[in-house]
């Protein structure tokens, strides 16, 4: 099983700052199948980035995804404080699917 | 535009079989193209794959919960299923379906474990 390591696991930042948040897969991520979702407080994860750095269909593109292999990163270049929500990693080229615990993004 | 809405019981008792259904608009569960997710989160905590299914009868489990779990296919009300037997605490969570390549989720339902 791929164990994804997201880090930090709480950064606080301002509205207007850029966010970078890391995300340390255990092992190779296979075809860089590994995804980025927001979380909203009691709502659904949402599809951010898919295949490492493709942004998914209406989202900003204030965000972008990168890396590959097991060292990958989400970019958010200007904050706005709709962002400082849960963000997760999650692999899906090898099974089990695995995903991050996890990074709250707070208002400083 | 792909919908999905999970129901079914938001209590289950200690060691009986939780059963929750995903009623899925916009495409075909029996469509080869997407296989179809559960995934779940326990309250304050991250997420959890618990498994799929394609093409009607294939599926794959997280090894975690494989020796409990069961996931179906109903293609008459292009609905699938979950079932996970034998529960206790440690499986209360939101329960979400969603389609594998994670652009379409449920809202997700929350399904307690308690006596």
């Amino acid at each position: 099983e791929i164990v994804l390591t997201q880090s930090p696991g709480t950064l606080s930042l301002s509205p207007g700052e850029r966010a970078t948040l890391s995300c340390r897969a255990s092992q190779s991520v296979s075809s860089s199948y590994l995804a980025w979702y927001q979380q909203k407080p009691g709502q659904a994860p949402r599809l951010l980035i898919y295949g490492a750095s493709s942004r998914a269909t209406g989202i900003p593109d204030r965000f972008s995804g990168s890396g590959s292999g097991t060292d990958f990163t989400l970019t958010i270049s200007r904050l706005e404080p709709e962002d400082f929500v849960v963000y997760y990693c999650q692999q899906y080229g090898s099974s089990p699917y695995t995903f991050g615990q996890g990074t709250k993004l707070e208002i400083k | 535009q792909v919908q999905l809405q999970e129901s079914g019981p938001g209590l289950v008792k200690p060691s009986e079989t939780l059963s929750l259904t995903c009623t899925v608009s916009g495409a075909s569960v029996s469509s080869g193209d997407y296989y179809w997710s559960w995934i779940r989160q326990p309250p304050g905590k991250g997420l959890e794959w618990i498994g799929y299914i394609y093409n009607i009868g294939s599926t794959n489990y997280n090894p975690s919960l494989m020796s409990r779990v069961t996931i179906s296919v109903d293609t008459s009300k292009n609905q699938f299923s979950l079932k996970l037997s034998s529960v206790t605490a440690a499986d209360t969570a939101v329960y979400y379906c969603a389609r594998n390549s994670g652009d379409s989720w449920g809202q997700g339902t929350l399904v307690s474990v308690s006596s």
